[in-house]
């Protein structure tokens, strides 16, 4: 089955300063990466996501880069806010290909300090 | 904006006791699953349902587990006999369309097993 790694598990940074999460992934079929944001007790929310058929994806400050062929995908935070922080989650999944499963990375604790 | 929600945020059981997890999915939604985080650890996949039925279940949803969708908006995880590890945070998600993409997450359970 899939297995997704995620990089660091707890990230540090000024304001303002830009912050990088880094996720490898193990299946060849996976084509569709979503990241999650997760504050203190709440509920996993979708801030982006990316299929295979593209290399990356931008929505404001946020930016997620995806590398088929050596099987790894960033998400790149600009101009962080203390906002931001928060864990996030990477995702992996074999969209239409019979699975209708997300396998998640670990986390990646974001501190963003004013 | 619509939400998946969850009932109750907290439940404390004693071990071998049945539980009952219950959710409301976003009322037009067609795709619903039930994911675990243990506390530190990462989002797990339990179940997916679709049309009625589950369509597909990963390595911890045993025997223990079931789902149902008692009506038209309504979409329960039960646990027959359970075990301490049990306990964690449950959470209840729903997808418009394709299978495992555009997941919205409901707030959480969170069991306590003792």
């Amino acid at each position: 089955g899939e297995n997704v790694e995620q990089h660091p598990s707890t990230l540090s940074v000024q304001e303002g300063d830009s912050a990088v999460i880094k996720c490898t992934y193990s299946d060849s079929a996976s084509n569709y990466f979503p990241w999650y944001k997760q504050e203190l007790g709440k509920r996993p929310q979708l801030i982006i996501d990316i299929r295979s058929n593209v290399g990356e994806k931008k929505d404001q400050r946020i930016a997620v880069t995806l590398n088929k062929t050596a099987k790894h995908f960033s998400l790149h935070i600009t101009e962080t806010q203390p906002e931001d922080s928060a864990v996030y989650f990477c995702a992996a999944a074999a969209s239409g290909a019979g699975s209708y499963q997300l396998t998640f990375g670990k986390g990646t604790k974001l501190s963003v300090i004013p | 904006e619509p939400e998946v929600t969850q009932t109750p945020s907290h439940q404390v059981t004693q071990m071998g006791q049945e539980v009952i997890l219950r959710c409301v999915p976003i009322s037009n939604h067609l795709y619903f699953y039930w994911y675990r985080q243990i506390l530190g650890q990462k989002v797990e996949f339990l179940v997916s349902f679709y049309n009625n039925e589950i369509s597909e279940k990963s390595e911890i949803f045993d025997d223990q587990f079931s789902v149902e969708r008692p009506d038209g908006s309504n979409f329960t995880l039960k646990i027959r006999s359970t075990k301490l590890e049990d306990s964690a945070m449950y959470f209840c998600a729903s997808s418009p369309s394709n299978r495992n993409e555009k997941l919205f997450f409901g707030s959480g359970t969170q069991l306590s097993v003792l």
